[in-house]
């Protein structure tokens, strides 16, 4: 089994809310990421957690807040976005990399509007 | 620093039809590991393939190929016989460090009926 899986599909939020994206894998992968992609560009890396711990946080806004609760979930929690983070929000988790890069199985992404 | 450059941004192609996808990468590391990875319309991206620096060995499977050439920098994919739901987006990715990608700006592949 090779998926993951996200919920929401789609997500409409006002600046002031407060959101959580959601991601699952039952691969026994012990890393997991979140990507956040534009239309007409490659995903962009936001966060890498490797063993339920952040390894990776490439200087992203502090309105994003990841936390990994288990080795099987990842949250994303949102709070006062702004419309420029409306985008696809992507998860994605491997074997962990330990000095190789193994290939990263995406989710179908939560396609985000903020307003 | 690390780069990939995929040059075609579109292509469209009428089924049937063969069609390579060009992918050049930069990197100073001896060891690496190279993706492509398929983005049809629905959003996931989709794994194909993943290739170390020390195996040039090209691949097929099925309809699709990979030829992985280090004197040139290049691991382009060809798709034989497209069919229209090969259309969709696909990106190529240079890894050296293990967690990081770094994508290409990705070649949308459109194929007509």
């Amino acid at each position: 089994d090779t998926e993951v899986t996200q919920t929401p599909k789609h997500l409409v939020m006002g600046m002031t809310n407060k959101k959580s994206l959601k991601c699952e894998q039952h691969m026994g992968h012990r890393a997991m990421y979140w990507y956040k992609q534009k239309a007409k560009k490659p995903p962009e890396l936001m966060f890498v957690y490797s063993y339920e711990k952040l390894s990776i946080n490439e200087s992203v806004p502090s309105r994003f807040s990841p936390e990994c609760p288990n080795s099987s979930l990842l949250n994303l929690h949102l709070h006062a976005l702004q419309p420029e983070d409306s985008a696809l929000y992507l998860c994605a988790s491997s074997h962990t990399p330990g000095g190789l890069a193994y290939e990263q199985y995406f989710g179908p992404g939560t396609r985000l509007t903020v307003t | 620093a690390q780069k990939v450059t995929q040059a075609q941004t579109e292509i469209s192609v009428v089924e049937k039809e063969d069609v390579t996808l060009d992918c050049v990468y930069e990197t100073r590391d001896t060891t690496y590991y190279l993706f492509w990875y398929k983005q049809p319309p629905s959003g996931e991206l989709v794994f194909l393939i993943r290739r170390n620096s020390f195996d040039e060995q090209n691949e097929i499977s099925g309809r699709y190929s990979w030829n992985f050439q280090k004197s040139t920098s290049s691991f382009n994919f060809t798709i034989t016989a497209s069919q229209v739901v090969d259309s969709a987006v696909y990106f190529c990715a240079l890894s050296v460090t293990g967690s990081r990608l770094t994508f290409g700006e990705g070649t949308q592949l459109t194929v007509n009926p």
